[in-house]
């Protein structure tokens, strides 16, 4: 199985609403992303969790604030966002690959079908 | 960091046809990942393939790592084939994984029937 899982599909959400976005996997990935994609562009990494703890944090904006329950699950909670604020969000997973690891490891990325949020 | 330039930016193509798609980065990589994006935003991976020639079906890749590309083919193109198709490499540091992909800016894709 290499689904990754995001809900909601579609959020709408005000400047002043508190809302979360979840991400699961069972692939038994050790380390999960939020990606932040606008139209036309890219995917922008914002955070990656390894082993439950945070491990990047790309200078991302307070109102963003990732939480890593277990092993399977990422949440985004969302606070006070901006409309620019606006994108596709994209989670993903992957394994943990060391150099002392087998050859057959990778970190191939697996990514979830995102969430479309629009902030009025 | 490195720096990833696919080409075309735009390709159109009539049902039936072949094409390649082409990934130029700037430094060697451990990883390399070829995405279709479809309609719909879902990132779906189409080949790990960081070195060598893989197939899958009407797709196939292949990296020559010291040169530092990577092509996509798709041959007898059909509808569902449109959509925006990235490449992503990663270089691992000391310690292993960094985490980090970096994306070239894509290649829109459209099939007309």
């Amino acid at each position: 199985d290499t689904e990754v899982t995001q809900t909601p599909k579609h959020l709408v959400m005000g400047m002043t609403n508190k809302k979360s976005l979840k991400c699961e996997q069972h692939m038994g990935h050790r380390a999960m992303y939020w990606y932040k994609q606008k139209a036309k562009k890219p995917p922008e990494l914002m955070f990656v969790y390894s082993y439950e703890k945070l491990s990047i944090n790309e200078s991302v904006p307070s109102r963003f604030s990732p939480e890593c329950p277990n092993s399977s699950l990422l949440n985004l909670h969302l606070h006070a966002l901006q409309p620019e604020d606006s994108a596709l969000y994209l989670c993903a997973s992957s394994q943990i690959w060391t150099r002392s690891a087998l050859p057959s490891s990778y970190n191939e990325q697996f990514f979830g079908p995102g969430t479309r949020l629009t902030v009025l | 960091g490195i720096q990833v330039e696919q080409s075309p930016p735009d390709l159109i193509l009539q049902e039936g046809a072949n094409s390649t798609l082409r990934c130029n980065f700037s430094d060697s990589v451990n990883n390399l990942q070829w995405f279709h994006q479809n309609p719909w935003g879902q990132l779906i991976n189409l080949f790990y393939i960081p070195s060598g020639t893989k197939q899958n079906g009407r797709l196939s890749a292949t990296t020559v790592a010291t040169e530092r590309y990577s092509l996509l083919y798709i041959s007898s193109s059909q509808t569902t084939d449109s959509g925006v198709y990235f490449c992503a490499v990663e270089r691992l540091n000391s310690g292993g994984s960094n985490y980090k992909l970096t994306f070239g800016k894509g290649t829109l894709l459209t099939v007309n029937p």
